[in-house]
């Protein structure tokens, strides 16, 4: 079956570095997608992808992200200066299109520690 | 904001028992989504719902779309060891154009040794 990666599998970083997160959706895929999860807590929707551009992104999501798709196969997220509670597992998912009959594939995580 | 609420938080069950979750939102959703988290890693798709009323099975998993469209359940007959991980529910809000997924909070299932 296709799957996502994501890398690094651990990324860890001091409060105030900018930090890259790398995703490389499935190829005939679309629709991208970040989420986050705070260990303990549920997985939070950050910012959909879609031509370019973004489509949707959460509260969540404020001037410290930014995201990118700067080829064709890689999807990256950025967050320019890290903050403590940025500390969480982030997902990268993506789709064929954004329909409700359209699964989300997610990759394996990034865990992201701001010491 | 969008609100869904999953329970239990967290199941203490014995090898062989069955399981059931659910989860509840506060508007009409028109997918419902069941996955599993192992430690470490992303969260794996196990059952899809798009019709109010479906229920579907995946082995020994079943789950089923309300009929007000509000609500899911997911059942799981005769656990086993290997059940063990977190278990959320999602969904996609009819009235959302972008089709983001609402999280449920999760369940831990634990099983007893």
């Amino acid at each position: 079956e296709p799957e996502v990666t994501q890398t690094p599998s651990h990324q860890v970083t001091q409060m105030g570095q900018e930090v890259i997160l790398r995703c490389v959706p499935i190829s005939n895929h679309l629709y991208f997608y970040w989420y986050r999860q705070i260990l303990g807590q549920k997985v939070e929707f950050l910012v959909s992808f879609y031509n370019n551009e973004i489509s949707e992104k959460s509260e969540i999501f404020d001037d410290q992200f930014s995201v990118e798709r700067p080829d064709g196969s890689n999807f990256t997220l950025k967050i320019r200066s890290t903050k403590l509670e940025d500390s969480a597992m982030y997902f990268c998912a993506s789709s064929e299109s954004p329909s409700g009959t359209s699964r989300q594939y997610f990759g394996p995580g990034t865990r992201l520690t701001v010491t | 904001g969008q609100q869904l609420n999953q329970s239990p938080q967290s199941m203490f069950i014995q090898e062989g028992e069955d399981v059931s979750m659910n989860c509840t939102s506060s508007s009409i959703f028109n997918t419902w989504l069941w996955y599993k988290q192992d430690p470490g890693e992303g969260p794996v798709l196990l059952i899809a719902l798009y019709k109010a009323g479906e229920l579907t099975s995946n082995g020994r998993l079943t789950a089923q779309f309300g009929i007000t469209r509000k609500d899911s359940f997911l059942n799981i007959s005769a656990s086993i060891p290997s059940d063990v991980g977190i278990y959320f529910c999602a969904g996609q809000d009819s009235m959302d154009s972008n089709y983001q997924l609402i999280w449920g909070a999760g369940t831990k299932l634990i099983i007893k040794p």
